[in-house]
């Protein structure tokens, strides 16, 4: 009963190569985020969706575009990997009283 | 400008101790959100607690307790008689409208192992 689904859940990739996450979503809701945790870091937000095609730039964007054309679904890209991007990579919703509702996550290497 | 410290990197613990993670927040928002989260080795984020900037009242919930003191911005997690099923990652986050978009601010986490 997930209200949010990530996909792929582990990815290997080779540097320069273009990658595309996935974050589903079933709750229809307007805002959909995209953090990355790295050891030190904790978790930082990348771009964020207030509403289809609606989008915007968080404190670590350089080196990735998102997309959200759909309500349900919002697509985090990175055009041409590299190793700096090896990282944990999670999908987020407003949760109401917990926060946020999480995606499992996606780990993703470059190489 | 919002930010949240944890100045525990790790921690380590003999089984049945107490713990307290430390966090502490800025804000110039008068209306914020604190958060506790969970990171087991499995890795998904669990949460534990949310706590609003009007409601100073400490919290517990079974061996979990949350120590929320403005005067100091500090938000502190202890666990008493911990198990080595509390061994995870611990994030702590603010946020000033967590349902209206406004987006979070996570500590860098504390890792906490307990030893049996």
């Amino acid at each position: 009963d997930a209200g949010i689904t990530q996909s792929p859940r582990h990815k290997v990739t080779e540097t320069g190569t273009p990658v595309t996450l996935r974050c589903h979503q079933t709750e229809n809701h307007r805002y959909m985020y995209w953090y990355r945790q790295d050891p030190g870091h904790g978790l930082r937000l990348i771009h964020y969706s207030y509403g289809v095609k609606d989008t915007d730039k968080g404190e670590v964007s350089d080196g990735y575009s998102v997309s959200r054309s759909k309500t349900e679904d919002f697509l985090l890209t990175l055009e041409s990997a590299t190793s700096s991007q090896t990282s944990v990579y999670f999908c987020a919703i407003p949760g109401g009283a917990v926060g946020y509702t999480f995606g499992s996550g996606t780990r993703l290497t470059v190489v | 400008a919002q930010k949240v410290t944890q100045a525990q990197t790790e921690i380590s613990v003999v089984e049945k101790e107490d713990v307290t993670l430390d966090c502490v927040y800025e804000t110039r928002d008068t209306t914020y959100y604190l958060f506790w989260y969970k990171q087991p080795p499995s890795g998904e984020l669990v949460f534990l607690i949310r706590r609003n900037s009007f409601d100073e009242q400490n919290e517990i919930s079974g061996r979990y307790s949350w120590n929320f003191q403005k005067s100091t911005s500090s938000f502190n997690f202890t666990i008493t008689a911990s198990q080595v099923v509390d061994s995870a990652v611990y994030f702590c986050a603010l946020s000033e409208a967590p349902n209206t978009g406004n987006q979070f601010y996570f500590g860098t986490g504390t890792s906490l192992t307990v030893i049996p």
